[in-house]
């Protein structure tokens, strides 16, 4: 079956790097997402990495993915805090197959 | 020139009534869902239509009942109106493979 765990809360300064982790069941998920939502906004993708990649960088984030241990994490270098807001990573199985969110970590980065 | 776009922003109704939340895309997808987020921030897929045809249809009240008209918009009708309905309902919409597309959201406040 499909379950994304997250953390619920990480506070850290600005400037400092910002690990944020979920864990996931299904092992055979194609795709695994990182997602933005900021107060009263909706979700934006961050970046995604493909399940035969084990890490990828676009700029200041860095996705680490270990298939081995179902884990996943977000790395935001050089946090700002334009950076707050709750991250949601997801797990999708394959093309057009319903996304399995984790429950939201909130990020709140204090100057 | 929004991407996913949902009318209203916010609905605010009263117990036992009925009400539609209506969703557009101009990404030329061919899949489109919902997704409800409660107040703890979690996110649940209800629905997903692929070129106007449930394909996702997760144990959501009959009380809901989507609806495609063709496959740039995909409306939401919720009959009777109960308190626990109040939650931010997100329109979403795919291509194949790709990432989803989400709208910003329509926040329902059921008193």
């Amino acid at each position: 079956g499909e379950d994304v765990e997250q953390s619920l809360f990480l506070s850290v300064r600005e400037g400092d790097s910002s690990v944020i982790n979920c864990t996931y069941t299904d092992s055979s998920s194609t795709y695994l997402y990182w997602y933005k939502q900021e107060p009263g906004a909706g979700l934006q993708l961050l970046t995604y990495i493909f399940s035969n990649m084990d890490m990828k960088q676009d700029q200041r984030l860095t996705v680490l993915l270990n298939k081995k241990d179902k884990h996943l994490s977000l790395r935001i270098a050089d946090t700002q805090t334009g950076d707050s807001a709750i991250y949601f990573c997801a797990e999708e199985p394959g093309a057009n197959s319903k996304l399995t969110f984790g429950k939201g970590i909130t990020l709140s980065v204090r100057p | 020139d929004t991407a996913v776009s949902q009318t209203p922003k916010y609905l605010v109704t009263q117990m036992g009534n009925d009400k539609s939340i209506k969703c557009e895309q101009n990404l030329g997808h061919d899949t489109m869902y919902w997704y409800k987020q409660d107040s703890k921030k979690f996110l649940k897929i209800m629905f997903s239509y692929n070129n106007k045809e449930l394909i996702i249809n997760e144990t959501v009240p009959n009380r809901f009942s989507p609806k495609s008209p063709d496959k740039a918009h995909l409306n939401l009708h919720i009959n009777s109106l109960e308190l626990g309905d109040s939650a931010v309902y997100f329109c979403a919409s795919s291509e194949g493979s790709s990432p989803l597309h989400f709208g910003n959201g329509t926040r329902l406040t059921v008193t």
